[in-house]
């Protein structure tokens, strides 16, 4: 079946612009998680749906950045006044309930670079 | 606070010799512990995971790992690697709240002729 789709592949902004990242979830999947992937930092967490609900927001690094989910599916990663420091690779997870007893399912991510 | 440590920052094997690739997580309670690999440019796939049960594990691709407790260690085994392994490999761990991985920083296997 389909995996998780993530949309834009690559997006190149301005420092200052908002950028919005899309993830299309496994279907059936009612876990998804956003994290960034950059060269200095690793693989780092920045939050966890259930739902629609985000009991996990404590990987966010500041309040520039925020995140939804909608009927409980496609969820949508924002970010506001991009500085450079945001450039990573930002990539979603699904999985078929909480991560204790499930794998993660990545997608191929959004390469997002600020200049 | 937990920590997934991987010693290795790059490993150079010939094709066909075997590989181990080093993790050591630091949790308290049983971890629920993942290796992913992931190829350039690409997203991450999944290579096996413990959860319970057997200490050894199988993956895809005839990869294995080896849960030890005694140790805190989850290491990734493969008897003959093939220059398609080539890519970057993370070992994860569940975090206590259960909401997220804790990923290593990463082992970066390049296979050589």
């Amino acid at each position: 079946g389909a995996g998780v789709s993530q949309s834009p592949s690559n997006k190149v902004t301005e420092k200052g612009k908002d950028v919005e990242l899309r993830c299309d979830p496994i279907s059936g999947h009612t876990a998804l998680y956003w994290y960034r992937q950059s060269l200095g930092q690793g693989l780092e967490f920045l939050i966890y749906f259930q739902g629609n609900s985000a009991p996990d927001k404590s990987g966010l690094p500041s309040d520039r950045f925020s995140a939804e989910r909608t009927g409980g599916s496609v969820s949508t990663l924002t970010i506001q006044r991009t500085q450079q420091e945001d450039s990573a690779v930002y990539l979603c997870a699904s999985s078929l309930t909480s991560a204790s007893g499930y794998e993660q399912y990545f997608g191929p991510g959004t390469r997002l670079t600020v200049t | 606070a937990q920590s997934v440590t991987q010693p290795d920052i790059h490993i150079t094997v010939s094709e066909g010799a075997s590989l181990e690739l080093r993790c050591n997580y630091s949790y308290g309670a049983t971890p629920y512990l993942f290796w992913y690999v992931q190829s350039p440019g690409q997203g991450l796939q999944l290579l096996l995971k413990y959860f319970s049960g057997d200490t050894l594990v199988q993956g895809i691709k005839g990869f294995e790992a080896e849960f030890k407790r005694s140790q805190s260690s989850f290491n990734l085994r493969k008897p003959s690697v093939h220059w398609s392994d080539a890519a970057e490999y993370f070992c994860a761990v569940v975090n206590q709240a259960g909401t997220a991985l804790i990923f290593g920083k990463g082992t970066t296997l390049s296979v050589s002729s």
